[in-house]
């Protein structure tokens, strides 16, 4: 069965320090995955995906990701985090197995401090 | 990118009555259509997976008499709760996607629905 694991509820960083957010999944086959983020109130924006190919992955507004099958991760980063970061981060996985379902993790609410 | 849009926006609705949702795809034909519902803090559970034409398929612990599924064009979906009481507040997303694609293509989200039962 599909799942993803984001182990940290929260996490505050200060503005301009790096960020990683941890992400593990669980699927029966070649895996997609992407990274999401959410406003409050809003709906969702896709920052980065991967279906195959280079493991490290380039997104949006900065963002990276590295998939590491051996581990079972697709760990989000980003080297210089800006106030307006500040937002929910859903992991989610989903590949043609599954009939192309999508199915999140429960969620990374990202804080940065001034 | 390809676009799917959800309407209403928000709703508010009485205890007891039925509520719809519409998810379109606007500018291609979405033969796979995906419900969820995020409560308040919450991560997204996927609620149903619709393919244009046939019946819905629900997720574990989703009433279907209670969330009526229709995807009877390529490119409409409707979400239907129905006696709809103040526990189904929650914000109803839509993504859709077409079988013409190449794998490597995901499924689009609309913007969500907020309803609030009153």
């Amino acid at each position: 069965a599909q799942s993803v694991t984001q182990p940290d509820i929260h996490i505050t960083v200060s503005e301009g320090a790096s960020l990683e957010l941890r992400c593990n999944y669980s699927y029966g086959a070649t895996p997609y995955l992407f990274w999401y983020v959410q406003s409050p109130g809003q709906g969702l924006q896709l920052l980065l995906k991967y279906f195959s190919g280079d493991t490290l992955v380039q997104g949006i507004k900065g963002f990276e990701a590295e998939f590491k099958r051996s581990q079972s991760s697709f760990n989000l980063r980003k080297p210089s985090v800006h106030w307006s970061d500040a937002a929910e981060y859903f992991c989610a996985v989903g590949g043609r197995t599954g009939g192309f379902k999508t199915i999140f993790g429960a969620g990374t609410r990202l804080f940065v401090k001034a | 990118g390809a676009v799917v849009s959800q309407h209403p926006s928000w709703v508010i609705c009485k205890s007891g009555t039925s509520v719809k949702i519409e998810c379109r795809s606007l500018d291609f034909q979405a033969t796979t259509m995906f419900w969820y519902r995020q409560f308040p803090k919450q991560s997204l559970m996927l609620m149903a997976t619709s393919n244009e034409g046939s019946k819905a398929t629900y997720e574990q612990g989703v009433e279907k008499d209670k969330f009526l599924i229709n995807h009877a064009s390529l490119t409409l979906s409707t979400l239907t709760v129905t006696s709809a009481h103040p526990e189904d507040s929650s914000f109803y997303i839509c993504s859709a996607r077409s079988l013409a694609w190449a794998g490597d293509t995901e499924a689009f989200f609309g913007q969500g629905t907020r309803l609030t039962v009153v």
